[in-house]
């Protein structure tokens, strides 16, 4: 099977400015997660989505938001982007979250640089 | 409130010896628990976890660890050091008693491994 993939790979946005990255889970999980990765605050929990609702939910403000399509696909959005928002941002799908024992997988992230 | 420590930001090994990363947790119930690996500009990927059955796990590369709940800990070894050990490791939790994904990472700790 194809592992998680995301799109882009890389970004380089200004301040203020909104951006959407996407994420595609390994076909036939319907648990999408989210992920922000910094130097400062490590991993950090952003969102997980099931069944095209989000399930559970980070300490992030409401700049940062996602959604989930019916085919298990997810994009994340973050509007007016801060310099701090510069991360790398790591999807992981897992079959169906159904208990906390569920093996997430993740993708390879997209790095995304706010000037 | 549950959480994860990683006791050592940084651990240097010469190639043959073994390698210990040191994982405690805090949860006031019996918690799932994870270690990743990440190699540079990377994503993640799933070494082990421990899901209430066996306390010594096995995972992949020659890693295990021991759940250990007198002393909350999982910590992480390898009897030999490979040079291609050396990424950075994440313990973490899954904080969701419920259905659902939310795991709580560890600071990580980054494995040197001289030859």
């Amino acid at each position: 099977k194809a592992g998680v993939t995301q799109t882009p790979r890389y970004l380089i946005k200004t301040r203020g400015q909104q951006v959407t990255l996407s994420c595609s889970p390994i076909s036939g999980h319907r648990s999408v997660s989210w992920y922000q990765q910094t130097p400062g605050q490590g991993l950090q929990f952003l969102f997980e989505y099931f069944s095209e609702t989000q399930r559970n939910k980070g300490n992030f403000p409401g700049r940062f938001s996602g959604r989930q399509f019916s085919n298990s696909r997810s994009e994340m959005n973050v509007s007016t982007l801060e310099l701090g928002d510069s991360a790398l941002y790591l999807c992981a799908s897992s079959s169906d979250g159904r208990g906390s024992t569920d093996t997430q997988y993740f993708g390879p992230g997209t790095r995304l640089t706010v000037l | 409130a549950q959480s994860v420590t990683q006791l050592d930001s940084h651990v240097s090994v010469s190639e043959g010896t073994p390698v210990l990363l040191r994982c405690n947790y805090s949860s006031s119930y019996s918690p799932s628990l994870f270690w990743y690996v990440q190699h540079p500009n990377k994503g993640l990927q799933l070494l082990l976890k421990y899901t209430s059955a066996a306390t010594l796990v096995k995972g992949i590369n020659g890693f295990e660890a021991e759940f250990k709940k007198s002393e909350t800990s999982f910590h992480l070894t390898k009897p030999s050091a490979h040079m291609s050990d050396a990424a950075e490791y994440f313990c973490a939790v899954n904080l969701s008693r419920a259905a659902g994904n939310k795991l709580t990472f560890g600071g990580g700790t980054r494995v040197l491994v001289k030859p």
